[in-house]
């Protein structure tokens, strides 16, 4: 079965509006998940880091402001991209390691965001 | 910095034909190394991996890789393609700090 859910799984808002994606591991605390944002027909991009009980890491050229993360528990984290513009329209894809210092890592099954 | 490279962009392979897509790294030390599978608009499932040992790795459906350290490759191999096995495969690896650094991709298409 999943190890990781997302939801939703398929969005679409206007532009200007915000948008919260949460993802959820379902079988194991996860004091960490990443955040992936994967345009069409391209790779996957590490967006960020999210860390429970702390503030996220964001790679570089990631307007934190824009794409707000929150990891209230060990097993949800939630990204939102806020001010939605229609170039932010992407997959979105989280992962949560394995283990505590683990690189294999389980992946949610996307969000697809529309912004019109 | 690390960093990966599939080469291929699309690959069009006959069903029942073997299978080889390229994947070459840039890492300063030993590698932790991933091939992915994604089917349209999924999410991503692990085929194989390499942290150490045996350079030939045996993964899911099939799959196989081989690490070269002397060629920094981690080829994807499969004896025979099933039409099952269209999708994008994606070759990455561990980046420091649990990151994983993906390559651009490989579509593969399997003709009847």
């Amino acid at each position: 079965g999943a190890v990781v859910s997302q939801h939703p799984s398929r969005v679409i808002c206007k532009s200007g509006t915000s948008v919260k994606i949460e993802c959820r591991s379902l079988d194991f605390q996860a004091t960490t998940m990443f955040w992936y944002r994967q345009f069409p027909k391209q790779s996957l991009m590490l967006m960020a880091t999210s860390n429970e009980g702390s503030k996220a890491t964001y790679e570089q050229g990631v307007e934190k402001d824009k794409f707000l993360i929150n990891h209230a528990s060990l097993t949800l984290s939630t990204l939102t991209v806020t001010s939605a513009h229609p170039e932010d329209s992407s997959f979105y894809i989280c992962s949560v390691p394995q283990g505590q210092s683990s690189y294999e890592q389980y992946f949610g099954p996307g969000t697809r965001l529309t912004v019109t | 910095a690390q960093s990966v490279t599939q080469p291929d962009i699309h690959i069009t392979v006959s069903e029942g034909a073997s299978l080889e897509l390229r994947c070459n790294y840039s890492y300063g030390a030993t590698p932790y190394l991933f091939w992915y599978v994604q089917s349209p608009g999924q999410g991503l499932q692990l085929l194989l991996k390499y942290f150490s040992g045996d350079t030939l790795v045996q993964g899911i459906k099939g799959f196989e890789a081989e690490f070269k350290r002397s060629q920094s490759s981690f080829n994807l191999r499969k004896p025979s393609v099933h039409w099952s096995d269209a999708a994008e495969y994606f070759c990455a690896v561990g980046g420091g700090f649990q990151k994983l650094v993906f390559g651009t991709g490989t579509r593969l298409l399997v003709s009847p």
